[in-house]
């Protein structure tokens, strides 16, 4: 069963603590990316990664971080430095291909609440 | 930098309307794709246009691309309430995706 997983659905936090969002993907894709959701609002891009190894700041990447180490794996951290961190975080994933562009396929999502 | 808008920001319409949301590049796009997000759920690729002036259709969806690809339109005809959802545009920019802010579609039954 291929697709996306995102662990937790649900993520309780208090303020001030780091916290890790799970991503996996057996999609064999090479692409992947972190997405924020605020209610009522679009997606924003917090980071993307082309390939393993490699990651590259999105548009709101301040107070988070990221790894690739392994292809299907890309966790994002949430830090005490995130001054508003309570959303929906979506992961997702596209084939790098000859024109570069994709679907993204995403994943479930986990809502975090900061307390 | 690159931004992608999309309008209207809500939309109800009576089952058996049609609805049609609007999505403008500040750049010119190489590509555009269409996402559908139901309510509490995550969103789902619909399509993807690449050419200027390129018009693809989906049973009652219908999908433009403008001829200086910097808009695109998503026309749905004859709603029905599984239609609900908020409608995203995605603009492609380096390496990477630009969304629009989506347009919420409630179907009134």
């Amino acid at each position: 069963d291929g697709g996306i997983t995102q662990s937790p659905k649900y993520l309780f936090r208090k303020e001030g603590q780091n916290v890790t969002l799970s991503c996996e993907q057996n999609l064999n894709h090479d692409a992947m990316y972190w997405y924020r959701q605020d209610p009522g609002q679009g997606l924003r891009l917090i980071y993307y990664s082309q390939i393993v190894n490699d990651f590259q700041k999105g548009d709101i990447a301040e107070g988070y971080s990221v790894s690739r180490e392994k292809k299907e794996s890309f966790p994002l951290t949430v830090t005490s430095a995130q001054k508003n961190p309570t959303a929906f975080y979506l992961c997702a994933s596209s084939l790098v291909g000859a024109y570069s562009y994709n679907e993204q396929f995403f994943g479930p999502g986990t809502r975090l609440t900061v307390l | 930098g690159q931004q992608v808008m999309q309008i209207p920001q809500y939309q109800h319409v009576q089952e058996g309307e049609d609805f049609t949301t609007y999505c403008n590049s500040s750049t010119t796009l190489s590509n555009i794709q269409w996402y559908k997000q139901r309510p509490g759920g995550h969103p789902v690729f619909l399509i993807q246009l690449v050419k200027s002036g390129e018009v693809k259709k989906q049973k009652r969806l219908t999908f433009q691309f403008g001829e200086a690809k910097k808009n695109s339109s998503l026309h749905i005809t004859a709603t029905q309430t599984t239609d609900v959802g908020t409608y995203f545009c995605a603009g492609s920019g380096t390496y990477k995706y630009i969304f629009g802010t989506g347009t919420r579609l409630k179907v009134l039954a």
